[in-house]
C-alpha cells in the first residue's frame, strides 16, 4: 500500500522567513496530494492540495510543488507569521469516483520565532 | 452548518471495556473514514466506508469494528479496549467531486 514519508519532523523559522516541508510517496498511482494544518487541540484542516496533472499550485503565501517522476512533493510557506505555527501533514491518495483513501505523513511541527 | 459531528469528545475506559464512537455528517457525503492520531505518527486510517453499505479495512484495523448505519452515520466500536488504543480518534467524510476531507472535532480516548 501507499507510504508517505515527511521531513523534517520539527522546524523552527524566524518570523518573515520561508518554511519548506518535504514529502515522498511510494505508490506511483497516487494522483491527489493534500496538505492539512492542525493547530493545538483542533481538527486537521485542508489548506491546499494538488492533483497529479499539475506541477505547482499557489495560494497567497502558500505553494505546493509536485515531482511525479521522483515521487516528491513539497509545501512552501513564505513570509511566515505567528499564526502559521501548527503541525502540518502531507498526504497522498488515489482519487477516483469512490472513496479517496488518504494516507498521511507523520507531520511537521512548525514553530515561528518572533 | 454542523459538518461532521463526533461524540463523545472525551472518554476514559478501563481495560476490557467496550464502547462505540459515533460520527454523523450532514453534507450528503458518500464516503466516511475513521483515523487515529498518536504523537509522532500522524493520522492512521482504521476503517473507511466508500458508500452506504460498504466498509473496508485501513492501515490499523485490528481491535476495531465499524458500522455504516446509513448515509449520515458511521460508528467505530472497540469490543475490548486495550491501553494501546489510547489515542485521539477523528472521523472524516468526503463527497463526490470533493477531493479533500472534512474532519470532526475528535474524540480523546484514554484506556487505563
Amino acid at each position: 500500500g501507499e507510504n508517505v514519508e515527511q521531513h523534517p519532523s520539527t522546524l523552527s523559522v524566524q518570523e518573515g522567513d520561508s518554511a519548506v516541508i518535504k514529502c515522498t510517496y511510494s505508490d506511483s498511482a497516487s494522483n491527489y496530494f493534500p496538505w492539512y494544518k492542525q493547530e493545538l487541540g483542533k481538527r486537521p484542516q485542508l489548506i491546499i492540495d494538488i492533483r497529479s496533472n499539475v506541477g505547482e499550485k499557489k495560494d497567497q503565501r502558500i505553494a505546493v510543488t509536485l515531482n511525479k517522476t521522483a515521487k516528491h512533493f513539497s509545501l512552501h510557506i513564505t513570509e511566515t507569521q505567528p499564526e502559521d505555527s501548527a503541525v502540518y501533514f502531507c498526504a497522498a491518495s488515489k482519487r477516483y469516483s469512490s472513496a479517496s483513501k488518504i494516507i498521511f505523513g507523520s507531520g511537521t511541527r512548525l514553530s515561528i520565532r518572533p | 452548518n454542523a459538518g461532521v459531528t463526533q461524540t463523545p469528545k472525551f472518554q476514559v475506559l478501563k481495560t476490557g471495556q467496550s464502547m462505540t464512537l459515533q460520527c454523523a455528517q450532514d453534507m450528503n457525503h458518500n464516503s466516511m473514514y475513521w483515523y487515529r492520531q498518536d504523537p509522532g505518527m500522524g493520522l492512521r486510517l482504521i476503517y473507511y466506508s466508500a458508500s452506504e453499505g460498504t466498509t473496508d479495512k485501513g492501515e490499523v484495523p485490528n481491535g476495531y469494528n465499524v458500522s455504516r448505519l446509513n448515509k449520515r452515520e458511521f460508528s467505530l466500536r472497540l469490543e475490548s479496549a486495550a491501553p494501546s488504543q489510547t489515542s485521539v480518534y477523528f472521523c472524516a467524510s468526503s463527497g463526490q467531486g470533493v477531493f479533500g476531507y472534512t474532519f470532526g472535532s475528535g474524540t480523546r480516548l484514554t484506556v487505563v
